[in-house]
């Protein structure tokens, strides 16, 4: 079965400081990486994916992650955090077609102070 | 507007007591799941469905039901409620052929069992 494991639970770092959360998953096959992004109160809302070819993907609010098939790491980015970013970011899974659902990690508490 | 819709948003039950969150999407998704959220473990996959009449357990099944008998709607079922089923749920849909688009989330049903 599929997992992944998101490293940091609970970040706090200062407006403009630079933000880079880790992500592993464990799967050998083809996978679809995400990362979601939820505001407090809010629902799930996509921040980027990687779907093939260049392992850089940017996604919305600046944000970037880097796939890594060697290290099985799918790492998010964000150059200088805003006080807006203050979220819960989750890192997800689909393999394959991606008929049965997402696996998600447990979830990045970040907390920005400004 | 292309989306999900859940309902009720919150709801405060008994034990034992049956209920149904409902589960609506607009946008002729073939693919639908249902997630639980909780503090510190994520989102953890309950029922997925491939298409009509075609679902299948996820990772924490135990207490729930689905069915899927027309295409855009999901329903999830608690024939007993038990105060372990506190949390915070969510459906999400993804169309057939796509496995990059990720999955569409509604807007979440807080779920209090007393």
């Amino acid at each position: 079965a599929q997992s992944v494991s998101q490293h940091n639970h609970h970040v706090i770092l200062s407006e403009a400081a630079s933000l880079e959360l880790g992500c592993n998953y464990s799967y050998g096959g083809t996978v679809n990486l995400f990362w979601y992004v939820q505001y407090p109160g809010q629902h799930l809302q996509l921040l980027l994916k990687y779907f093939s070819g260049d392992p850089l993907v940017k996604g919305i609010k600046g944000f970037e992650a880097e796939f890594i098939k060697s290290k099985f790491s799918f790492n998010l980015r964000k150059p200088s955090v805003q006080w807006s970013d203050t979220a819960e970011y989750f890192c997800a899974v689909n393999k394959g077609g991606g008929a049965d659902g997402l696996t998600f990690g447990k979830g990045t508490h970040l907390i920005i102070q400004p | 507007e292309a989306q999900v819709t859940q309902n009720p948003r919150y709801l405060i039950t008994v034990t034992g007591k049956k209920l149904t969150v409902t589960c609506s999407q607009n946008m002729n998704h073939e693919y639908m799941s249902w997630y639980r959220q909780d503090p510190g473990l994520g989102l953890r996959q309950i029922y997925y469905s491939m298409n009509v009449e075609v679902t299948d357990k996820g990772d924490v099944p135990e207490g729930y039901k689905v069915s899927r008998k027309e295409k855009r709607n999901f329903p999830l079922i608690l024939e007993s409620p038990s105060p372990n089923q506190t949390s915070l749920y969510f459906c999400a849909s993804s169309p057939y052929g796509q496995p990059n688009y990720g999955y569409t989330f509604g807007s979440g049903t807080r779920l209090t069992v007393v």
